[in-house]
């Protein structure tokens, strides 16, 4: 069974570029979930996606923005960048339902994102 | 908010050396507590889990209790192997519709171990 697959692996931007970000989630996941990952910060979650909605969103400006497609893949879009949104963006994928917090989280191996 | 708080490392110990990583958090609720792993160059991959109190998490080694009175979930492996190395992450979930929760994972910043043979 083919894992979560990210694309590209390294993305370089310069500032006030926009960029987008994509996530293949295995086969039967219809949740998909972004977070970024920086030395200072951590692991931040972004937002999830179930069946193309938008289900639970972190804490990121507006510029952040996401869709899911009928297939579940996933795609991440962030607008206006800005030095500090230089990061790896991890995607995660589970099937979703609604005992999914006895569930793990598949992640792939994300997108390393420097913004000049 | 949700929170975890861990030693950042990094950790470096000898193999077949005893590992205790630690890890407190602060949750409203009841939340299910998480160890990931990430190896260079690799995505995280889920280690162990607990989903209630007095729970014990274990795999490849590696266990964790789920200690509400001291809000804590320490890591914890009896010989590590210099595959071992790698960082690790607590995490925890508030529940909610996804693996990820009503607010997504809560990680804590990780913790970087070093094994030397």
């Amino acid at each position: 069974k083919a894992g979560v697959t990210q694309t590209p692996r390294y993305l370089i931007k310069t500032r006030g570029q926009q960029v987008t970000l994509s996530c293949s989630p295995i086969s039967g996941h219809r949740s998909v979930s972004w977070y970024q990952q920086t030395p200072g910060q951590g692991l931040q979650f972004l937002f999830e996606y179930f069946s193309e909605t938008q289900r639970n969103k972190g804490n990121f400006p507006g510029r952040f923005s996401g869709r899911q497609f009928s297939n579940s893949r996933s795609e991440m879009n962030v607008s206006t960048l800005e030095l500090g949104d230089s990061a790896l963006y991890l995607c995660a994928s589970s099937t979703g339902g609604r005992q999914a917090i006895y569930e793990k989280l598949f992640f792939g191996s994300g997108t390393q994102l420097s913004v000049l | 908010g949700n929170s975890v708080t861990q030693m950042e490392g990094p950790v470096t110990l000898s193999e077949e050396a005893f590992l205790t990583i630690n890890c407190t958090y602060t949750a409203t609720g009841y939340p299910s507590l998480f160890w990931y792993v990430q190896y260079p160059g690799e995505g995280l991959q889920l280690l162990l889990k607990a989903t209630k109190a007095d729970d014990k998490g274990s795999n490849k080694g590696f266990e964790a209790t789920y200690r509400k009175e001291t809000t804590s979930f320490h890591l914890e492996k009896g010989s590590v192997q210099v595959s071992d190395s790698a960082v690790y992450f607590c995490a925890l979930t508030g529940g909610g519709y996804s693996g990820g929760g009503a607010d997504g994972l809560t990680f804590g910043k990780g913790t970087h171990l070093i094994i030397q043979p």
